[in-house]
């Protein structure tokens, strides 16, 4: 049973596009959310996290959005730039726990 | 250092053999993960530990998988009678109490 679910495999933007990363989530006890990016032969680096009582959370060219209604979060970057091309993770975790659940992965291909 | 570091980066061997992760975390991070990423797949919850607290050990896929974590620090991965579904990157993170985790750079084992 997958808790967190990224259905799109990969995804591919044009330098300076805006490249959004979608995240579902169906556990309703899930109240923290993380993104982290995930280069070849290197171990995720975290990139920006939101808490449930936010709906949104910015960080330069990265902003998460969460919809707690819908059970899913976003992660937009813009402008998209071609050392952003990586594996991106979302991940979440419930009140109480330090146990994160990671979805399987967006591969984004930023083109220059 | 600085980082989480994992020992060995590389380990290649025979199918039935032992093998062992080892673990750096943080120092004063309380919280300490292992994950395995299988080719293609997103990162699998294995185990964790938190403090004293008696680790969390849904993730083990076998009883051919067990982990300790000696005076709060250093973790051990041991996995017994390697198979060749075993094959994958085992990557450890630690953390503070819901911080985001930092992962370390991976041990990759290939069983032959």
């Amino acid at each position: 049973d997958q808790q967190v679910k990224q259905n799109s495999p990969s995804l591919s933007v044009q330098e300076g596009r805006i490249s959004i990363l979608n995240c579902d989530y169906t556990n309703s006890m899930f109240d923290y959310f993380l993104w982290y990016k995930k280069y070849p032969a290197e171990g995720p680096t975290f990139l920006i996290s939101i808490s449930s009582i936010k709906d949104k959370n910015e960080d330069g060219r990265f902003t998460v959005f969460l919809n707690k209604s819908a059970k899913h979060l976003s992660l937009h970057i813009v402008p998209s730039q071609p050392g952003d091309s990586a594996v991106y993770f979302c991940a979440a975790s419930a009140t109480g726990t330090y146990k994160y659940i990671f979805g399987t992965g967006t591969r984004l291909k930023v083109l220059a | 250092g600085a980082g989480v570091s994992q020992s060995p980066s590389n380990k290649v061997t025979e199918k039935g053999k032992d093998v062992e992760l080892r673990c750096d975390p943080i120092s004063g991070h309380t919280a300490l993960y292992w994950y395995r990423q299988s080719l293609g797949q997103g990162l699998e919850f294995l185990i964790y530990f938190q403090g004293n607290s008696a680790p969390d050990k849904s993730g083990l896929p076998s009883d051919r998988f067990s982990a300790e974590r000696t005076g709060g620090s250093v973790s051990t991965l041991t996995i017994q009678r390697t198979q060749q579904e075993d094959s994958a990157v085992y990557l450890c993170a630690s953390s503070t109490y819901r911080g985001a985790s930092v992962f370390g750079p991976g041990t990759r084992l290939t069983v032959l």
